[in-house]
């Protein structure tokens, strides 16, 4: 899998959008790019995930570069729950791989108050 | 709750003794991960099941560490010799057979500290 590079940490203001950047000049155009977080204490949790076209869900819009060598997690307004560790991670098409995700070190969103 | 549990949460043992964890996946999926997490690092991959057969090992899964999936639903991990190296957060994952891009669905995790 390829690899992937954040800033070690970011700060945004509560209510605030924050935007969470990841370089992967590396991706083949199988790779999906996948975004997890992990809250204080507790297990990873899925986030939103794309190929080449932007994508929105209910916690988040990913906008993805149209060379694909980068993209960035876009939470519109930020709460203090949203302070975790995101994760950026490429994985490859399903199809031709055994599954396991390989995390960096993330990046770590503080949101003040 | 219907998502992915482990258990126990947290674990302290001596050195040397064994301990075994369990994870039991959310219904359905026939995919199950397990990661080890150590403090200020992102989980790291350790084995991986389809089903009840241990497809794929990592490097990190040394022999003193055995996983186990009977009849494909719950899953165990066994750490045999504790050395205090191994304290770290271990982690279980799940995902289904349908949908695209592997998406995973994590557990709560169980915390080893090995004095």
């Amino acid at each position: 899998d390829a690899k992937t590079t954040q800033p070690n940490s970011m700060e945004s203001n509560e209510e605030e959008p924050v935007h969470l950047p990841c370089n992967h000049s590396t991706i083949s155009g199988t790779d999906y790019i996948h975004w997890y977080r992990q809250l204080p204490s507790q297990g990873p949790e899925y986030v939103i995930h794309g190929l080449t076209s932007n994508v929105n869900n209910r916690m988040a819009s990913l906008a993805i570069a149209e060379d694909r060598k980068s993209s960035t997690l876009i939470l519109h307004r930020a709460t203090l729950r949203d302070a975790a560790v995101y994760y950026c991670i490429l994985r490859d098409d399903y199809g031709g791989s055994q599954g396991n995700l390989i995390f960096g070190k993330g990046t770590k969103l503080s949101v003040k108050p | 709750d219907t998502g992915v549990s482990q258990d126990p949460r947290h674990k302290i043992t001596k050195r040397g003794q064994n301990v075994t964890f369990r994870c039991d996946p959310i219904s359905e999926h026939n995919r199950l991960y397990w990661y080890r997490q150590t403090l200020g690092q992102g989980p790291e991959f350790l084995t991986y099941f389809q089903n009840e057969a241990q497809l794929e090992k990592s490097r990190l899964l040394s022999d003193r560490f055995s996983a186990e999936r009977p009849k494909g639903s719950f899953s165990t991990l066994e750490i045999q010799r504790t050395e205090q190296g191994d304290s770290a957060m271990y982690l279980c994952a799940s995902s289904p057979p349908w949908g695209v891009a592997d998406t995973q669905y994590f557990g709560p995790g169980t915390r080893l500290t090995v004095l």
